[in-house]
């Protein structure tokens, strides 16, 4: 079973639709957790954390069930601009000399999103 | 520009040969990481640097992977022997170890004929 998985899609929408996706991870003792968009053939840029109060940010809902092991990310009004390859992470938190810090992520697979007119 | 950075960002080599990437982080962040990505997948951690030492390495980094960050400040990852399955992004990303959010750069994407 992999750490973080995700529904791949594609999932194709029209322009101000409101779209859901979905992670599970099987590690309990993730520590903090997050979205990253990726556009085509470039690099991943962190969209924003999730918090188990959960958090929002603009068009961007963000939501964390600690015990289902559950993460959600909510995009309303959705614009073409959106159209991208969302992933979602986690990590845990490693010991250093100054104390803990937040160590490697591991990704899910990705869900598509396109955005049409 | 003051990203991180790294070189080359395209690489074609035979089956074989030996290929060195370096990845340049942001000036003030310690952490160094190196993830490898493939088509359809989601980035896949490699190895990370605290400062000049490597602090862990995953299971796929095999014996041909060699990462290095001599200073503290660039790294290098080498792939010797190369094989047709380390076709990939290899993607850097850096960070200040108090933050939990990692900047990458553009990556590297190698093709092993």
């Amino acid at each position: 079973r992999k750490e973080v998985e995700q529904d791949p899609g594609p999932f194709n929408v029209p322009e101000g639709a409101t779209v859901a996706f979905n992670c599970t991870y099987s590690n309990s003792a993730s520590q903090s957790f997050f979205w990253y968009r990726q556009d085509c053939r470039k690099e991943p840029k962190l969209l924003m954390s999730v918090y188990s109060s959960g958090n929002e940010d603009g068009r961007f809902t963000a939501q964390l069930n600690r015990a289902s092991q559950y993460i959600s990310l909510l995009i309303r009004d959705s614009k073409l601009s959106d159209s991208a390859t969302y992933l979602c992470v986690v990590t845990g938190i490693t010991p250093n000399a100054g104390g803990t810090s937040y160590g490697k992520l591991t990704f899910g697979q990705g869900t598509i999103l396109t955005v049409h007119p | 520009d003051t990203g991180v950075s790294q070189d080359p960002r395209h690489k074609i080599t035979k089956r074989g040969q030996n290929v060195t990437f370096r990845c340049d982080p942001i000036s003030e962040h310690n952490r160094l990481y190196w993830y490898r990505q493939t088509l359809g997948q989601g980035p896949e951690f490699l190895t990370y640097f605290q400062n000049e030492a490597q602090l862990e390495k995953s299971r796929l980094l095999s014996d041909r992977f060699s990462a290095e960050r001599p200073k503290g400040s660039f790294s290098t990852l080498e792939i010797q022997r190369t094989e047709q399955g380390d076709s990939a992004m290899y993607l850097c990303a850096s960070s200040w170890t108090s933050s939990g959010e990692q900047f990458f750069g553009p990556g590297t994407r190698l093709t092993v004929l």
